[in-house]
């Protein structure tokens, strides 16, 4: 069964540092997603993306945040500056379809972020 | 500020038993509601879709909708030790999923 898939499992940086996670949607996904989970919290929304641009981002995204498909199969979250409080779990999601009804995203197993 | 409210639990099921989660949301114009199940350190793992009032059932699991009450819940039929997890309420708005802080199921044996 086809699945999204998150690299890397865990990441470990120090603060100020940049971080790229990595995600492979589904092959014939069109619509992809950034979202992040701070430990004990809510999973909160960060970004969309289709036809190779942001379709809506939300107020945690900002200058410091940027999406990237490079390629045919690669979905990047790049964060340029790390900060303590941008230690989550973040999970890349796709979809084939934006329609009530045909627009079920699938989560991919996350990616754990530490910053130090 | 567009809100998801559940239950936080953890809500106590006995092995064999009927879990009831609920969900309530503020933006009216949703019009996809969903139930995912998350297991502690996990990722959200789809359980069922909902857009129609109305019941929708698949297997053990039974989602009810209510738009005029603004209403979701989700059914657990002859709950498992297996089913013992966090149950995410997410509705869609604007092309972005909006999650409930997730209700804490434990099934006792």
């Amino acid at each position: 069964e086809p699945e999204v898939t998150q690299t890397p499992s865990h990441q470990v940086t120090q603060m100020g540092q940049e971080v790229i996670l990595r995600c492979v949607p589904i092959s014939n996904h069109l619509y992809f997603y950034w979202y992040r989970q701070i430990l004990g919290q809510k999973v909160e929304f960060l970004v969309s993306f289709y036809n190779n641009e942001i379709s809506e981002k939300s107020e945690i995204f900002d200058d410091q945040f940027s999406v990237e498909r490079p390629d045919g199969s690669n979905f990047t979250l790049k964060i340029r500056s790390t900060k303590l409080e941008d230690s989550a779990m973040y999970f890349c999601a796709s979809s084939d379809q934006e329609g009530a009804g045909t627009d079920t995203q699938y989560f991919g197993p996350g990616t754990r972020l530490t910053v130090l | 500020q567009k809100e998801v409210e559940q239950n936080s639990g953890p809500l106590s099921v006995p092995e064999g038993a009927i879990a009831s989660l609920n969900c309530t949301y503020s933006d009216r114009v949703s019009q996809s509601f969903f139930w995912y199940r998350q297991y502690s350190g996990k990722s959200p793992e789809l359980i069922m879709s909902i857009y129609s009032n109305g019941d929708k059932e698949d297997g053990r699991f039974t989602a009810q909708l209510n738009k005029a009450s603004q209403y979701v819940s989700l059914l657990i039929r002859d709950s498992q030790p297996s089913d013992s997890a966090t149950y995410l309420c997410a509705v869609k708005s604007w092309g972005k999923l909006q999650f409930g802080a997730g209700t804490q199921v434990v099934v006792t044996p």
